[in-house]
């Protein structure tokens, strides 16, 4: 139980495009999702709260415009990377709080983004 | 700023030598404490968490950890290392602040194990 998929992989994209990620909770509701970044041999950086019916929370720094976030059902958030540019790539990971697993967080399996 | 230090971004370690991967953290209110393992191309898997209970908690796969005040640490310990503990450790932090809602991550360990 608990698990967390994300589609795709893995995508390859020009610049000036836009590339949608998508987060799912397979087998428990989510309330909140977590979105975060990763850089190659580098910590996990999260950059925004995504909340069931409400707008996302975002961290410090992260734009919101660039950034896009949608979580239009308890299974379901999406990131949308809007206009990317190479330094957009990076390994994008979200996770699911599950409340009736005393809120723990699990993980999806990584999205890996590149922009050429 | 409230953060989390992992010293040592390899560790390499014998067959069934004992394991141990270093975090610190940096608050003057005990934080909930986490350790995740991630596979290759896997999500994060948690290990185990310290959340105000034991001070000596046990995860899955024989890994333990204590969690120390005094030295505001929180170190991964595994008496003896299986080739199939090889992957990234995270040792990871939430604040009573946040509702202890967001994590804020460590730059990882990655755990070699020699036969």
């Amino acid at each position: 139980g608990a698990v967390v998929s994300q589609h795709p992989s893995w995508v390859i994209c020009k610049s000036g495009t836009s590339v949608k990620i998508e987060c799912r909770s397979l087998d428990f509701q989510a309330t909140t999702m977590f979105w975060y970044r990763q850089f190659p041999k580098q910590s996990l950086m999260l950059m925004a709260t995504s909340n069931e019916g409400s707008k996302a929370t975002y961290e410090q720094g992260v734009e919101k415009d660039k950034f896009l976030i949608n979580h239009a059902s308890l299974t379901l958030s999406t990131l949308t990377v809007t206009s990317a540019h190479p330094e957009d790539s990076s390994f994008y990971i979200c996770s699911a709080r599950d409340g009736t697993r005393d809120n723990e967080q699990f993980f999806g399996p990584g999205t890996r983004l590149t922009v050429l | 700023a409230q953060s989390v230090t992992q010293l040592g971004s390899h560790v390499s370690v014998s067959e069934g030598a004992l394991v141990l991967l270093r975090c610190n953290y940096s608050s003057s209110v005990p934080p909930y404490l986490f350790w995740y393992v991630q596979y290759p191309n896997q999500g994060l898997q948690l290990l185990l968490k310290y959340t105000s209970a034991a001070t000596l908690v046990k995860g899955i796969n024989g890994f333990e950890a204590e969690f120390k005040k005094s030295e505001t640490s929180f170190h991964l310990t595994k008496p003896s290392a299986h080739m199939s503990d090889a992957a990234e450790y995270f040792c990871a932090v939430s604040y009573m602040n946040t509702g202890f809602q967001k994590l804020v991550f460590g730059t990882g360990t990655r755990l070699l194990v020699s036969p």
